[in-house]
């Protein structure tokens, strides 16, 4: 069955520091798709980045990153100079195949950045 | 564009009670999902429909929880009766259908619901 692990539960950062949120993941697919998500404080989720599994080229999105490692089925997140607006609880999520679409979620990182 | 909404934002019931969560998708979405977040847990997948069928429903927990979504649009879930255990966060979420990939789901605010 698949799963995804997020160890770090929370992390704290001074504002401008870099942080790269962790998040591993158990596939037996060889097709499958990988999330990152962020939830604010007002409660919704808001998508961030979505990867299939036959692409491992790493993305840069303005100060947001993703390191994906099909080695160590990771997929992490790095933030470069980190702000106060990037406070928020992160998810990371994998959808296993088609047809059958519903994501697994990790179990989040709270993500304070100290002004 | 109007994102995903959800009906009502806080819920607190007793015991027993009956409560009916509400979702409207993104226009023209097909793909609704229902998650649920109970405290200090992750987030789990309740069900999913596709325009007004339920594709997959394996993660509704027990007959207690029924969701519909007639004419393919909004969609509700309802919890009768409600059970301590109920409480969390409940989240709905929609997605386009597209061939040969899988899109990203869109969510709403949440709801959260609280069984005393």
């Amino acid at each position: 069955a698949q799963k995804v692990t997020q160890a770090q539960t929370e992390i704290s950062v001074v504002e401008k520091e870099d942080v790269t949120l962790d998040c591993v993941y158990e596939t037996r697919d060889t097709t499958y798709y990988l999330f990152w998500y962020k939830q604010p404080p007002s409660g919704e989720l808001v998508f961030l980045i979505r990867r299939n599994s036959f692409d491992e080229q790493n993305e840069i999105s303005g100060r947001y990153s993703w390191n994906f490692q099909k080695s160590t089925s990771s997929f992490n997140f790095t933030i470069t100079a980190s702000q106060v607006v990037d406070s928020a609880v992160y998810f990371c999520a994998l959808v296993e195949d088609f047809g059958n679409e519903k994501l697994t979620f990790g179990t989040g990182t709270r993500l304070t950045i100290i002004p | 564009e109007a994102g995903v909404t959800q009906f009502p934002s806080h819920s607190v019931i007793e015991k027993g009670q009956t409560v009916t969560l509400r979702c409207d998708p993104i226009s023209g979405h097909d793909n609704l999902y229902w998650y649920r977040r109970v405290m200090g847990k992750e987030i789990k997948f309740l069900l999913h429909f596709v325009k007004e069928s339920k594709q997959d429903e394996s993660g509704m927990p027990n007959n207690r929880f029924l969701a519909e979504r007639t004419g393919g649009t909004y969609s509700t879930l309802k919890v009768q009766p409600a059970e301590l255990e109920d409480s969390g966060v409940y989240f709905c979420a929609s997605s386009q259908e597209a061939q040969g990939r899988i899109n990203e789901q869109f969510f709403g605010p949440g709801t959260r619901l609280t069984v005393l």
